[in-house]
């Protein structure tokens, strides 16, 4: 059951430039999680913001949350090379009777030197 | 340090053979779970499990078993009425359901059907 979808599927820029990218969801959620992959990698927890906040910061990262259009932007200022990735969305509701943390298809970064 | 640990980092299965990946951490967590990756795909749920001897079925459970007998460890067994098992499997644990710090992952198994 697909939750989250990010949007765009793939970013291309420059180092020192900032990135957007955007997820969309269709159902309520009690919190929404950003994550990042490295190629070949797992996971690595980014943020979570709750469903009561609209706005959350961790270092060059600023997350919004707008409840109302169901969706959510992560935000990374001043890219670096480093910082090429995939990135996933991610929400936690209740579907189908039980909690679950469901993914989008992810982001693909990418920021040229 | 903690973490989770997955091994074998690649596995080759041949038809009709089951195969087990397994899962580790050191977290004191709760809370763990089995995703199924596939190329440009978001995660799918195969299994999850928040306590000791008690599992739950995700999205895409067919063709998959796991056990939790330990805390610790939460292995995947891929069995052959898994038709398509080509994929790159994660897993993850959490405290609180992940409600606080999000999921832990490991680094991944690579399966291939050869």
């Amino acid at each position: 059951s697909q939750q989250g979808e990010e949007d765009p599927q793939a970013l291309s820029i420059q180092e020192g430039e900032n990135a957007t990218m955007n997820c969309s969801y269709k159902t309520s959620i009690n919190n929404l999680q950003w994550y990042r992959q490295n190629s070949g990698r797992g996971l690595v927890h980014l943020i979570l913001i709750r469903s009561n906040e609209r706005e959350k910061h961790s270092g060059r990262l600023r997350v919004t949350l707008d409840t109302s259009k169901k969706s959510s932007s992560l935000l990374i200022t001043a890219s670096r090379a480093a910082d090429t990735a995939s990135y996933f969305c991610a929400t936690d509701s209740v579907q189908g009777g039980s909690e679950k943390l469901v993914f989008g298809k992810g982001t693909k970064l990418t920021v040229n030197p | 340090d903690g973490g989770i640990t997955q091994s074998p980092k690649y596995l080759f299965r041949k038809e009709g053979q089951n195969v087990t990946l397994s899962c580790e951490q050191n977290l004191n967590h709760d809370a763990m779970y089995w995703y199924r990756q596939d190329p440009g795909q978001g995660l799918r749920l195969i299994y999850y499990s928040q306590i000791v001897n008690d599992f739950q079925k995700g999205d895409i459970a067919e063709g998959y078993s796991v056990s939790r007998e330990k805390k610790e460890s939460f292995p995947l067994t891929v069995t052959s009425a898994q038709k398509n098992p080509t994929a790159f499997y994660l897993c993850a644990s959490s405290l609180d359901r992940g409600r606080v710090g999000g999921y832990t992952f490991g680094s991944g198994t690579r399966l291939t059907v050869v």
